[in-house]
């Protein structure tokens, strides 16, 4: 089945650097691709999804990019601030069945002021 | 539009006892998901259902787990009897299955201590 790992899962940044996040997936099956943000005590809240047609995907400061080749994604997060800081988790959807999402092990952002 | 609605947010209760946590999807939408959260094991698929039908209920841990959906706007997660093991935060989670690859919105989630 679809396996999708996540790195790192801790990221430290000052205010306004960029952060990146990577992820792997290996069922090269899987065309769709969305991005979560979790604060403390709710839910994860979807931020950005890409499909595997769109190499590039941007709003506003975020921005993802995916090599279905490599079989990898990535999230660019470009001048951060401290609101962004939270865990973030990539996630891709099993080819096994269209409604199975599986998600990475998720990365805890930190934005220092 | 309300999101997902779950209740209770936190559950206390002792081993051996029944839990029943509850969801209310976003209205229209026909694809319902339950998820567990822990440190070690992240975020885990337990269960979903699309149209209310169970779909995919692999990830349900044990037969003490066990999940309904008796109409389109509610569905139930009942463990019997709980372990403490089984202290996590539990998350539904709706979407519209219009193609493949939909979004799902998730609620607050349930925090469960089984003592």
């Amino acid at each position: 089945g679809e396996n999708v790992e996540q790195h790192p899962s801790t990221l430290s940044v000052q205010e306004g650097d960029s952060a990146v996040i990577k992820c792997t997936y290996s069922d090269s099956a899987s065309n769709y691709f969305p991005w979560y943000k979790q604060e403390l005590g709710k839910g994860p809240q979807l931020i950005i999804d890409i499909r595997s047609n769109v190499g590039e995907k941007k709003d506003q400061r975020i921005a993802v990019t995916l090599n279905k080749t490599a079989k990898h994604f990535s999230l660019h997060i470009t001048e951060t601030q401290p609101e962004d800081s939270a865990v973030y988790f990539c996630a891709a959807f099993a080819s096994s069945n269209t409604g199975k999402l599986i998600f990475g092990q998720g990365t805890t952002l930190q934005v220092k002021p | 539009d309300a999101g997902v609605i779950q209740s209770p947010r936190h559950e206390v209760t002792e081993m051996g006892q029944e839990v029943t946590l509850r969801c209310k999807p976003i209205s229209g939408h026909n694809s319902l998901f339950w998820y567990r959260q822990t440190m070690m094991r992240g975020l885990e698929l337990l269960i979903y259902f699309n149209n209310n039908v169970p779909i995919d209920d692999s990830g349900m841990p044990e037969d003490r787990f066990s999940a309904k959906m008796p109409n389109a706007s509610f569905s139930t997660l009942k463990i019997q009897p709980s372990e403490p093991r089984d202290s996590a935060v539990y998350f539904c989670a709706s979407s519209f299955r219009g193609d493949r690859g939909s979004p799902l919105h998730f609620g607050n989630g349930t925090r469960l201590t089984v003592t």
